[in-house]
């Protein structure tokens, strides 16, 4: 059973940089799996934030432009998010997951298949 | 670039039938996914593929696709059911692919 877990600081000052991990478990980072950053502000919707390939090849969400980078670290098994510039607006609970994809007879199929519990990371001063 | 669009709230009585609707051109192309959250709790895959079901995920879920419109249908909606419901899908539209959330349906069974 596959498990991933959230961690990184809960607090963030305006303007600073976020930085979380998500460890995995029950499966290896380098598998035929995406792995994905999601995010909710308090009261929201589900934010997809980026994504990444244990080959490390990423897309990340155009709304966050340049201040989102994923990478992989294949002998923790674990991957990160940075997010930088924060503000007030990036309060939110962020979750990492794990996305697979294939094809079948219907074509192209994708989903978010395993959550981490989530983590609340607040920003201010 | 594109978006999904399901209705902010449905309600439904015990043991009816209830469809959420989800929205967007990004349908046409790529199948769409339900996932469903319950107060405190991280979002739980329900329906993916064309109609599939992760294992644990009783059979009164279903799904389906027309056209840009895609559903998730409770036959005989359970009390448990009660909580949001998000459809997300995959889009190339833009200059990258990205991931599509929709905004959410907040189930209440009455």
């Amino acid at each position: 059973q596959v498990q991933l877990q959230e961690s990184g600081p809960g607090l963030v000052k305006p303007s600073g940089t976020l930085s979380l991990s998500c460890d995995v478990s029950g499966d290896s980072i380098s598998s035929y799996n995406w792995w994905s950053w999601v995010r909710q502000p308090p009261g929201k919707g589900l934010e997809w934030i980026g994504e990444i390939y244990h080959t490390g090849s990423t897309s990340n969400n155009p709304s966050l432009k340049t201040r989102v980078s994923i990478s992989v670290d294949k002998s923790k098994n674990h991957f990160s998010l940075e997010l930088t510039s924060m503000t007030a607006a990036d309060t939110a609970v962020y979750y990492c997951a794990r996305v697979k994809r294939y094809y079948d007879s219907s074509g192209y199929v994708e989903y978010f298949q395993d959550w981490g519990q989530g983590t609340q990371v607040t920003v201010s001063s | 670039s594109s978006e999904l669009t399901q209705d902010p709230a449905v309600s439904v009585a015990l043991g009816q039938t209830v469809r959420i609707t989800c929205q967007g051109d990004s349908l046409r192309s790529y199948s769409a996914s339900w996932l469903q959250q319950k107060p405190g709790q991280a979002p739980l895959l329900v329906i993916y593929g064309k109609n599939n079901r992760p294992s644990g995920i009783p059979d009164r879920f279903s799904g389906s696709t027309s056209g840009n419109t895609a559903s998730l249908t409770i036959t005989g909606a359970q009390a448990e059911d009660e909580a949001d419901y998000y459809c997300n899908s995959r889009d190339s539209s833009g200059s990258h692919p990205h991931v599509l959330f929709g905004g959410g349906t907040k189930l209440t069974v009455l």
